[in-house]
């Protein structure tokens, strides 16, 4: 079983809806991230938060929205969609870089979206 | 050049071959280097980290060679179990920044 939570599984949503992705991790890990992911594509990433505090951000546009309420928490807000964002969204952890060695990345099952 | 590249695969092999995956990747100062394999519309799930020694988990044994900026993974005695998604994925400067390659995938056929 992952030990990286993320609901709901599945969403639909109409282009003006807003809505939120959720992911929850209890490894202690303090690297969290956001990966889009498309069919027959690789997982790209979108945002990284290290210590509760977004690190990279890879040009997203707005309507995503992150947010780290805390360390085992990381949300991505959902707002005025287009059906090209129809994808799988990936939340993953690792250890922070500040510990020696890099940690690998444990990723959630994911959150399938549909924009109609 | 994209930063990293797999074979493009389809690899379809039968029960028990041995297949080789390969991987070459762009940026020197890459330090940490990992497999992770995809199922069909499932979450990526880390196969093996490779380390500059070379390493082995069972049927599964990873290479690196850091001259070349290119890392393998051999499969023996694969199984139907084995049909997936294979990415090769790159970390730069112990960072926060893993990169994937395209992934290759392969069938394995009774």
């Amino acid at each position: 079983d992952t030990e990286v939570t993320q609901t709901p599984k599945h969403l639909v949503m109409g282009m003006t809806n807003k809505k939120s992705l959720k992911c929850e991790q209890h490894m202690g890990h303090r690297a969290m991230y956001w990966y889009k992911q498309k069919a027959k594509k690789p997982p790209e990433l979108m945002f990284v938060y290290s210590y509760e505090k977004l690190s990279i951000n890879e040009s997203v546009p707005s309507r995503f929205s992150p947010e780290c309420p805390n360390s085992s928490l990381l949300n991505l807000h959902l707002h005025a969609l287009q059906p090209e964002d129809s994808a799988l969204y990936l939340c993953a952890s690792s250890q922070s870089f500040r510990v020696a060695g890099t940690g690998e990345l444990f990723f959630g099952e994911g959150s399938r979206l549909t924009v109609l | 050049r994209k930063e990293v590249e797999q074979d493009p695969g389809p690899f379809n092999v039968p029960e028990g071959a041995t297949v080789a995956f390969n991987c070459t990747y762009s940026n020197s100062a890459s330090q940490s280097f990992f497999w992770y394999r995809q199922d069909c519309r499932k979450e990526p799930k880390l196969l093996m980290s490779v380390y500059s020694s070379g390493n082995e988990d069972g049927r599964f044994t990873a290479q690196l060679n850091r001259a070349s900026q290119y890392i393998s993974l051999l499969i023996r005695d694969s199984k139907l179990s084995d049909s997936a998604t294979y990415l090769c994925v790159v970390n730069h400067n112990y960072g926060q920044n893993f990169v994937f390659g395209p992934g290759t995938r392969l069938s394995v056929l009774p």
